[in-house]
């Protein structure tokens, strides 16, 4: 059974960057394509980004002069990072998996992290 | 972007009754290739991650009980519990992914037992 798990700091300050790594178990991280997707306390889903094994990538648009995904094979892991952050980056982060045979369905998700933007 | 609209905002259903979620995109969701809509269903229970209930507008996800049913295309689609458990309480999403890449959901609708 595949697992996601997200870690990373839970507080980050006004202008730093956050950074969050998920890692997967239970199966390899090649041939999908993994994504982030965050929840702001009370409120809906929003896209950050996803990328694919091979380290191909594609960003929200709202979002994209600040994000930067990566993948590591070797460690089973990808991340990401969100630059100059501020109180409305305040989210739950989730990463999740793309269904093998159907691009854009999310059938495995991580449990999230909550991270808070905050002096 | 696609934007998806979800009604109502939240619901409140008698057990055992029927619950009905609408959700409509800004444009067709209508795949070509495989004359299949592009549109799936997502459960969000407190505390927890959105679980996938339904894909391809109206294909159920394995292990998800038969209750839950999607229906819908083009532009206008539904998510429909049958008879409605306590087990159900949640907040429900859809989500597009015709312009996969990037995908969008809708809102949300906050489904409550009367």
């Amino acid at each position: 059974q595949v697992e996601l798990q997200e870690s990373g700091p839970g507080l980050v300050k006004p202008s730093e960057t956050l950074s969050l790594t998920c890692t997967v178990s239970g199966g390899s991280i090649r041939s999908y394509y993994w994504r982030w997707i965050r929840q702001p306390p009370g409120k809906g889903l929003e896209y950050i980004g996803y990328i694919y094994y091979n380290g191909n990538t594609n960003y929200n648009p709202s979002l994209k002069s600040r994000v930067t995904i990566s993948v590591d094979t070797s460690q089973n892991q990808f991340s990401l990072k969100l630059s100059s952050v501020t109180a409305a980056d305040t989210a739950v982060y989730y990463c999740a998996r793309d269904n093998t045979m159907i691009r854009g369905v999310l059938d495995y998700w991580g449990r999230g992290k909550l991270v808070t933007v905050s002096s | 972007d696609i934007v998806m609209t979800q009604s109502p905002d939240s619901l409140a259903v008698s057990l055992g009754e029927r619950a009905t979620i609408n959700c409509k995109s800004s444009q067709s969701l209508l795949y070509s290739s495989n004359n299949r809509d592009s549109l799936a269903w997502y459960q969000q229970k407190p505390g927890q991650p959105p679980k996938l209930l339904i894909y391809w507008a109206s294909m159920r996800e394995s292990g998800v009980p038969d209750r839950f049913s999607g229906s819908g295309s083009g532009t206008d689609f539904t998510l429909t519990i049958s008879s409605l458990q306590v087990e159900d309480v949640a907040v429900y999403y859809c989500q597009q992914y015709y312009s996969s890449p990037g995908i969008t959901f809708g809102q949300g609708t906050r489904l409550e037992i009367k």
